[in-house]
């Protein structure tokens, strides 16, 4: 198994462009998790995805952060429209649901909006 | 919900010397505490684990130890090599059924020759 794929792993962008990063999980793992990392709020989770269906996405910082999963295989985190507070490094995992184990996380998409 | 205390922020030890990482967590339903290795531009990586039904687990010269009255786990890293240098990351689950993982706010170790 190739693991979690993200892409792209880096991406500058202007302020107010909208922004979408890709992750593909781990073949057979129910669970997805887009976590931020910045050098102040550490690892930050931002949603998570059981099945494909949302369970909780109260780390979203705003409006302008949407997620979706449409198929056990695809997830995308859009910023629109983006701002410069968002540069950060954007983290996706994925792990089994049978009980709580480790996420295997991807190299991650470095984002920085000018 | 689950808050997760690490500390050091930063440790420097000396090469061979042992390293002791310290995070305390706030919810007694979580039941599972990973420990991730990140370094410089690369992914988090799981190195080692510990379930809320066992007390201390060791793998070579990483072991990390659980007090679930306190509500506290520790890393060691016994022998360390320069190699060991990155950032630290302790987690816990969400408590309950739960997959969802808090993490601590790192720990930068730095290994000098």
């Amino acid at each position: 198994d190739a693991g979690v794929i993200q892409s792209p792993r880096h991406e500058v962008t202007e302020m107010g462009q909208e922004v979408t990063l890709r992750c593909k999980p781990i073949s057979g793992h129910d669970y997805l998790f887009w976590y931020r990392q910045t050098m102040m709020r550490g690892l930050e989770l931002l949603i998570y995805f059981n099945n494909n269906v949302p369970i909780d996405d109260s780390g979203m910082p705003e409006d302008r952060f949407s997620a979706k999963m449409p198929n056990a295989s695809f997830s995308t985190l859009k910023i629109q429209p983006s701002e410069p507070r968002d540069s950060a490094v954007y983290f996706c995992a994925s792990s089994f649901s049978d009980r709580a184990t480790g996420y295997t996380f991807g190299s991650g998409t470095r984002l920085t909006v000018v | 919900g689950e808050n997760v205390e690490q500390h050091p922020s930063t440790l420097s030890v000396q090469e061979g010397d042992s390293a002791v990482i310290k995070c305390t967590y706030s919810d007694s339903a979580s039941n599972y505490f990973p420990w991730y290795k990140q370094e410089l531009g690369k992914r988090p990586q799981l190195i080692i684990d510990i379930r809320s039904n066992v007390g201390e687990k060791k793998d070579q010269r990483i072991a990390v130890t659980l007090n679930k009255t306190a509500k506290h786990f520790s890393l060691h890293i016994t022998e360390t090599q320069p190699e060991d240098s990155a950032v630290y990351f302790c987690a816990a689950s969400g408590g309950g059924a739960t997959n969802k993982l808090i993490f601590g706010t790192g720990t930068l170790l730095a290994v000098q020759p």
